[in-house]
């Protein structure tokens, strides 16, 4: 089975702090996601990335980075966490023509005070 | 503009029950659909999914889907819902070029009374 695995679970930050949240995953998956899942929004794409050193914006790509430095590692970087930005973050590999399923990490609850 | 529906935030059914959860998509062409489930404090996982052919696919545990070109919509159904059922469940689309750029509903609720 297809591991996706998010680091840290649980993250209370400060306003105007930076936050970086990581993903790992052992599939060999070319294509990695970021979403963020808010109470009637379902979830949301990020930011996203085709392989090691590329990034795309996603839907909602405002006051998030993105980095790719390998095939296995994905982070979301937010240089200047607000309150809005209190979220439930996920990471998914997967997609891709014959590979359209997502495997996704056990989330990211990040409180920005 | 594109969008992904799900009518119904909750959906209080009964064990043994049969369910229906509605989704409707408005894209110009058919798109990869998909049906997610998030058990509670984990991630997603695939059910099922559809682009073309027979316009009910089965997935896992007993779920199924019905793909409606004419009407848009993509409803998830089982025949007798089990306790463990319960989750949130979410209807998702995939924008054309099937990369896993994902649209998602804001999903529905379901609860399973024993």
């Amino acid at each position: 089975e297809a591991a996706v695995t998010q680091s840290p679970r649980n993250k209370v930050a400060v306003t105007g702090g930076k936050v970086t949240l990581s993903c790992n995953q052992t599939n060999n998956h070319n294509n990695m996601y970021w979403y963020r899942q808010d109470t009637g929004h379902g979830l949301r794409l990020i930011h996203y990335s085709y392989g090691a050193g590329s990034t795309e914006k996603g839907d909602i790509p405002d006051g998030y980075k993105a980095s790719r430095p390998s095939q296995e590692n994905f982070s979301l970087i937010l240089e200047l966490a607000t309150p809005s930005q209190t979220s439930v973050y996920f990471c998914a590999s997967g997609g891709g023509k014959g590979n359209e399923r997502l495997f996704f990490g056990h989330g990211t609850k990040l409180s920005v005070l | 503009a594109q969008s992904v529906t799900q009518p119904d935030a909750r959906v209080t059914v009964s064990e043994g029950a049969s369910l229906q959860l509605r989704c409707k998509y408005s894209y110009s062409a058919t798109p990869y659909l998909f049906w997610y489930v998030q058990y509670p404090r984990q991630g997603l996982q695939m059910l099922l999914k559809y682009y073309s052919g027979d316009p009910v696919v089965q997935g896992v545990n007993g779920f199924e889907a019905e793909f409606s070109k004419s009407d848009s919509s993509f409803h998830l159904r089982k025949a007798s819902v089990h306790w463990s059922d319960s989750a949130v469940y979410f209807c998702a689309v995939d924008r054309g070029s099937a990369l896993g750029r994902l649209h998602f509903g804001a999903g529905t609720q379901l609860i399973v009374i024993p």
